[in-house]
């Protein structure tokens, strides 16, 4: 069974980057695409971004100029990075592994971490 | 903003049945992008429940279904049980937005 962990820092500074990774286990990191999600406190969710091992991306409009991802295959692990953050990005970001049961553009999200918040603030 | 538009609270009855909806349009659901659910439980991830507009993943109970009709889907939990009170989300992709999006959240209550 697939298990996802995040980690990181659960207090970044105004106009510093954000920081997160995802430890992957039970899986292989090359089969499957890998995605952020972000859910500000009593508010919905928002997806980030993800990535395949190929280096194919795809990421947020909304977000796109401030988010990156990356993948280390060598530790099953894939990260993220949000720079310039806000308090408007404080949230519990989630990794999850992303699946498309009928291929296009159409995923889903099938396997999440536990979460893990971020506060931004000095 | 959602695109994805949900009723912001659902309640029922032990053993009665629920629906929630999920209203897109024709830049998502009905440009024909399949939809999905999770069900988020106090303090937890969200866990998918249906994913393909109908499709239950291994292990999710039978109580669960989905449904499409144009630009709106719907979850369906038949026989509430107390354990399925939980914020509940749908998600689909959007062209317009050229990602992926999610509803703005049910919460469903057991009375």
């Amino acid at each position: 069974q697939v298990q996802l962990q995040e980690s990181g820092p659960g207090l970044v500074k105004p106009s510093e980057t954000l920081s997160l990774s995802c430890n992957v286990s039970g899986d292989s990191i090359y089969s499957f695409y890998w995605s952020w999600i972000r859910q500000s406190p009593g508010k919905g969710l928002e997806w980030l971004a993800y990535i395949h091992y190929s280096g194919s991306t795809k990421y947020n409009p909304s977000l796109k100029s401030r988010v990156t991802v990356s993948l280390d295959t060598s530790k099953n692990q894939f990260s993220l990075k949000l720079k310039s953050v806000t308090a408007a990005d404080t949230a519990v970001y989630y990794c999850a592994r992303v699946s498309f049961p009928f291929g296009g553009v159409g995923a889903d999200f099938d396997h999440w971490g536990q979460g893990t918040l971020v506060t931004v603030s000095s | 903003q959602s695109v994805l538009t949900q009723p912001p609270s659902v309640s029922g009855a032990p053993g009665q049945r629920v629906t929630i909806s999920c209203t897109g349009s024709s830049s998502n659901v009905g440009a024909g992008h399949h939809v999905h659910w999770y069900q988020q439980l106090p303090g937890t991830a969200p866990k998918l429940v249906i994913y393909g507009n109908g499709y239950r993943p291994l292990g999710v109970p039978d109580r669960f279904s989905g449904s499409k009709s144009g630009t709106s889907v719907s979850l369906v939990i038949s026989g509430l049980q107390a354990e399925d009170e939980a914020d509940y989300y749908c998600q689909s992709y959007d062209n317009s937005l050229s990602g992926h999006v999610f509803g703005t959240g049910t919460k469903v209550t057991v009375l």
